[in-house]
């Protein structure tokens, strides 16, 4: 079993820059992903391979992966990207997910 | 237009069984591992099971092994969820995403549904 923790809450006001992250064990020798979870919607993939933004994704969405941590960072956050965010990576043939950060703009 | 759509949820009295589906549209399903990811009321996610694009490589996570059962018919573009035993643990909304894969440990899921309610209790 491969664990990813996140911190559970990140506040941040409108068009400052949000930073969350992400912890695992040697997570640089791995990929994440990230996904972004609206109330009542399903996710949505925001980040792929440590820094590549989905067709559709604002570029104000961005990500890196280095050495134990990855961070999406949301750069001017408005109010519609309040949401959940989770990250992700593949591990043993297996996809794990970080038990997800609730960004709050305030 | 790529869509993937659950069907199959519902109440089951604990000890009981459930068989979800996933139809998918807009791709060929053939091609590409997919995933059940669950996520219980006011919870994360998580993955239950996943299948490559032949049914030959199955992986479940350990809360229910020997219990779900994923499969696939590539012929009519869907993927199932068969659910014995259910636990008042196993209630969540149960989602079918598909899996992209660019290496042995870069795996990422673009695509999911809308998601079913699956409530286990008496």
């Amino acid at each position: 079993s491969y664990e990813l923790t996140q911190p559970p809450s990140v506040s941040v006001s409108p068009g400052q820059t949000a930073s969350m992250t992400c912890f695992g064990d040697k997570l640089e020798d791995k990929y994440a992903s990230w996904y972004q979870q609206r109330p009542g919607q399903s996710p949505v993939l925001v980040i792929y391979k440590n820094n590549m933004r989905p067709s559709g994704i604002p570029e104000r969405f961005s990500g890196s992966n280095s050495g134990n941590t990855a961070t999406l960072t949301i750069s001017g956050t408005q109010a519609m990207d309040e949401a959940d965010y989770y990250c992700q990576a593949w591990d043993s043939s297996t996809v794990f997910f970080g038990g997800g950060t609730k960004l709050t703009v305030l | 237009e790529v869509q993937l759509v659950e069907s199959g949820g519902g109440l089951v009295q604990p000890g009981g069984s459930l068989r979800l589906s996933c139809v998918a549209s807009g791709f060929t399903l053939s091609s590409y591992w997919v995933t059940w990811v669950r996520q219980a009321p006011g919870k994360g996610l998580e993955c239950v099971a996943n299948i490559n694009q032949d049914g030959t490589e199955k992986h479940y996570v350990d809360s229910v092994k020997g219990r779900f059962t994923i499969s696939r018919d590539n012929a009519k573009n869907s993927l199932y969820l068969q659910m014995n035993s259910l636990r008042a643990e196993d209630t969540a909304v149960y989602y079918c995403a598909r899996i992209v894969v660019l290496g042995a440990t870069n795996r990422y899921l673009d695509y999911w549904g809308q998601g079913t309610l699956v409530t286990v209790s008496s």
